[in-house]
């Protein structure tokens, strides 16, 4: 099973500033197969990016994400307040899928 | 508008079963493998299940297998999942999500939540 890490477990910013969001594998992922989801309290979980770089439908273009191999990352260029929420990595291989615990990225 | 509503949780004795439904609208179901996605309270997302489109390819997390079955009704727009033997464990908010080509998830539902207690 590939286990996803994500760092930091929380990320305190203000808007305005650039988040940096980290997604490591325990072993090679396929980069078709990495995705990043923002979830808010109380809300389902939507998607941002597929293929470790490629914008969902609708996601503002200050989203944008990276890497290959075992190293992923989400960047925010510029965070909006609707921003602040928890965003997961989420992986497929092997007939299954596996999520990142998460990083919560809060108003400082 | 395209659209996934589950329904079928709530509270339920530890050894007891549940049936989860999720009612698609919007888009043509039956061309679209699926998943259940938990979520338990405070907890980060666990996927529980994956069933392909055609129902022929059908897989489930270590952490539920032999106790939970996955399956979906292309005809009548509609995903299920039944849970058998719950344990406190499987308390959490249950989302189905529709999965596109690359294996992400693209539309989720609003969750129904099981509650596994006595």
């Amino acid at each position: 099973e590939i286990v996803l890490t994500q760092s930091p477990g929380t990320l305190s910013l203000s808007p305005g500033e650039r988040a940096t969001l980290s997604c490591r594998a325990s072993q090679s992922v396929s980069s078709s197969y990495l995705a990043w989801y923002q979830q808010k309290p109380g809300q389902a979980p939507r998607l941002l990016i597929y293929g470790a770089s490629s914008r969902a439908t609708g996601i503002p273009d200050r989203f944008s994400g990276s890497g290959s191999g075992t190293d992923f990352t989400l960047t925010i260029s510029r965070l909006e307040p609707e921003d602040f929420a928890v965003y997961y990595c989420q992986q497929y291989g092997s007939s299954m899928y596996t999520f990142g615990q998460g990083t919560k990225l809060e108003i400082k | 508008e395209v659209q996934l509503v589950e329904s079928g949780g709530g509270l339920v004795q530890p050894g007891g079963s549940l049936r989860l439904s999720c009612a698609a609208s919007g888009f043509t179901f039956s061309s679209y493998s699926m998943n259940w996605v938990r979520q338990a309270p405070g907890k980060g997302l666990e996927w529980v299940s994956y069933i392909s489109s055609s129902s022929s390819t059908i897989y489930y997390a270590d952490s539920v297998k032999g106790r939970f079955t996955i399956s979906r009704d292309n005809a009548k727009n509609s995903l299920y999942l039944q849970m058998n033997s719950l344990r406190d464990e499987d308390t959490a908010v249950y989302y189905c999500a529709r999965i596109r080509g690359s294996y992400h998830m693209d539309v989720w539902g609003q969750g129904t939540t099981v509650t596994v207690s006595s």
